[in-house]
Order: C-alpha cells, then structure tokens, then sequence
C-alpha cells in the first residue's frame, strides 16, 4: 500500500496481558516513529527508529513498553503487563527523513485495557 | 510554560470567513514548524511547513513564521465546513533528534 499500515486497527485487552501494535511503513521512508495519543490531547512521542536502531527512546514511559524495528521496515511496538493508564490511540508515523518534521502517519491502533 | 501552545478553541467561524490559528513556541532556536490537521478520530496529517520568516501559501491555506516573537500562524481563506477539525501545531528543535514538541491543539468548527 502507500501509506502507512497499522495492525491491529482495535485491541481490547485485559490488564496484565502482553499486547504487540505493529507498523508497515511506507516504502523507502528510512525514520519511524511511535506516539500515542490520549482525547483531547496532542500526540505524545515514544519511540523514534532511524533504520534498525532505536535513535531516541525517551518518550517510552518504563520498562513495560518496548519497540524493534529489527529489518528497518516494519516496527512492533510491545507493551508487557498492561495497564488500564496504557489505554490510548498508538499512532505510527513515518519519514523519509530528508525533514525532521514531516510525517505521515497510519490511522492508528486503539488500544483499550480493561 | 509549555513548550508549545495553542488555545484549545473551539474557534467558530462562519463559512467563507477567514480562520485564523495561533501557535507559539518557547524554544528560541526552533528551527522547523508544522500544522497538521485532525478529524474527529483519525490521525494527523501534515497540510503545511515553514521554516523561515514570513508567509508561505498553499492554495487556501497560509503559514506566517516570526521568529523574533516566536510564533506562528495558520490562516485559512474561505472556510468550508469541511475544514472543521482540530489544528496542532508541532515545532522541530534545533539538534540531530527528530523528535517534535506538539502543541494541544485548536478545534476548529467551520459553520454552514
């Protein structure tokens, strides 16, 4: 496809369980990022991957949540031991990395642990 | 302060008006900014970037940088009820990181 996938679109989970989002880029775009996004608020970054490597990771919030990119395309965002706080939009972006700024993002995963 | 604010709106404009959106950064050596637009549940997409002083147009849409003052604006020529959404406003740091500081957002409701 051409834009940015994300799978899956709707994840229900209960708390504790272990849950993985995956991200299909778009073709060629070297930097990809994780946010996730909370109503009524902007996106909150996470992750971000220049290739294969974790190029700033700071925005993950504790040791639960954790990301790969192990091939330089696609990225799983995995997340141990949910919580009902983790409950969010995860949204992917990615970039060709020309511009530190413009993304483009994959319609998202909701992500709701009860 | 925060890094990057908006007001939360929500911003009502008739349709045909001029929508104005206000962002501004506290970071002097900003170097890079973007709007992106939000519709009720879907992900964000970049409609502009400037990166220096002044204004840039893309069709109806207007970017204004001023850096001195540390803001920028979005104007929106001849709203259209279509454009009703929210607006943020994301600023790039100076530095090799790519990470953007995002503002909340405006919500914008264009009116018939």
């Amino acid at each position: 496809g051409a834009g940015v996938s994300q799978t899956p679109s709707n994840k229900v989970t209960e708390k504790g369980k272990y849950v993985e989002l995956r991200c299909d880029p778009i073709s060629g775009h070297t930097a990809l990022y994780w946010y996730r996004q909370s109503l009524g608020q902007g996106p909150e970054f996470l992750i971000y991957f220049q290739g294969t490597g974790a190029a700033d990771d700071s925005g993950l919030p504790n040791d639960r949540f954790f990301a790969v990119r192990p091939e330089g395309s696609v990225s799983t965002l995995k997340i141990q031991r949910t919580e009902r706080g983790d409950s969010a939009v995860y949204l992917c972006a990615s970039s060709s990395g020309q511009v530190g700024g413009e993304l483009f993002f994959g319609e998202g995963s909701r992500l709701t642990v009860l | 302060q925060k890094e990057v604010e908006q007001n939360s709106g929500p911003l009502s404009v008739p349709e045909g008006a001029i929508a104005s959106l206000n962002c501004t950064y506290s970071d002097r050596v900003s170097q890079s900014f973007f709007w992106y637009r939000q519709y009720s549940g879907k992900s964000p997409e970049l409609i502009m970037s400037i990166y220096s002083n002044g204004d840039k147009e893309d069709g109806r849409f207007t970017a204004q940088l001023n850096k001195a003052s540390q803001y920028v604006s979005l104007l929106i020529r001849d709203s259209q009820p279509s454009d009703s959404a929210t607006y943020l406003c994301a600023v790039k740091n100076a530095g090799n990181n790519r990470k953007l500081i995002w503002g909340l957002g405006t919500s914008l409701a264009v009116n018939p």
